[in-house]
């Protein structure tokens, strides 16, 4: 079956423009997260969907991060005014269910702001 | 709050050697504990997992790893290296339970180099 599917798997941006970054999870599953890789900080948690609601908005590193799920599926990461600091890989999983259940993750969005 | 250390940022074996990656991580509880390993421009795979019961668990690829309570670790072994497991492979933790927090907490990475 279809996996975790996210676009566009490349963008470059200028610097202070807003960017959309979209998920796709595998049907049927529940929670839906983000995450980002980058060099300096490795891999980190962003935010948690568990069907549109968000429990955890914890990780998400300034109010110019937003995110939101839609009918219990595509979710869409929006960032802001970017930064140089917000280059990184966003990666997307989701899972059938939270609680130490295997998360998926998809091949995730490079980001480059210059 | 629960970490994760990966001894050795980058690991170099021999074609048919042992591998062996370590993984501590710091928790006031048992976490749930995983292996995943990323290849070049690829997302995360997730290699195998320990939740609850036995201790030894087996995963993909020949991949096995051990959960030491008392040693707080979950190294991750595979007898034989072949070149193909030449990878990124990050050990992660999650609290225990549906109602704690679901996020993955990820160590730093080990870049394994399979030489022939």
């Amino acid at each position: 079956g279809a996996g975790v599917s996210q676009s566009p798997s490349n963008k470059v941006t200028e610097k202070g423009k807003d960017v959309e970054l979209r998920c796709d999870p595998i049907s049927g599953h529940t929670a839906l997260y983000w995450y980002r890789q980058s060099l300096g900080q490795g891999l980190e948690f962003l935010i948690y969907f568990q069907g549109n609601s968000a429990p955890d908005k914890s990780g998400l590193p300034s109010d110019r991060f937003s995110a939101e799920r839609t009918g219990g599926s595509v979710s869409t990461l929006t960032i802001q005014r970017t930064q140089q600091e917000d280059s990184a890989v966003y990666l997307c999983a989701s899972s059938l269910l939270a609680g130490g259940y295997e998360q998926y993750f998809g091949p995730g969005t490079r980001l480059t702001v210059t | 709050a629960q970490s994760v250390t990966q001894l050795g940022s980058h690991v170099s074996v021999s074609e048919g050697a042992l591998v062996l990656l370590r993984c501590n991580y710091s928790s006031s509880v048992p976490p749930y504990l995983f292996w995943y390993v990323q290849y070049p421009n690829q997302g995360l795979q997730l290699l195998l997992k320990y939740t609850t019961g036995a201790t030894l668990v087996k995963g993909i690829n020949g991949f096995e790893a051990e959960f030491k309570k008392s040693e707080t670790s979950f190294h991750l072994t595979k007898p034989s290296a072949h070149m193909s497991d030449a990878a990124e492979y990050f050990c992660a933790v999650s609290p225990p339970g549906i109602q704690g927090a679901q996020k993955l907490v990820f160590g730093q990475g080990t870049r394994l180099t399979i030489n022939p």
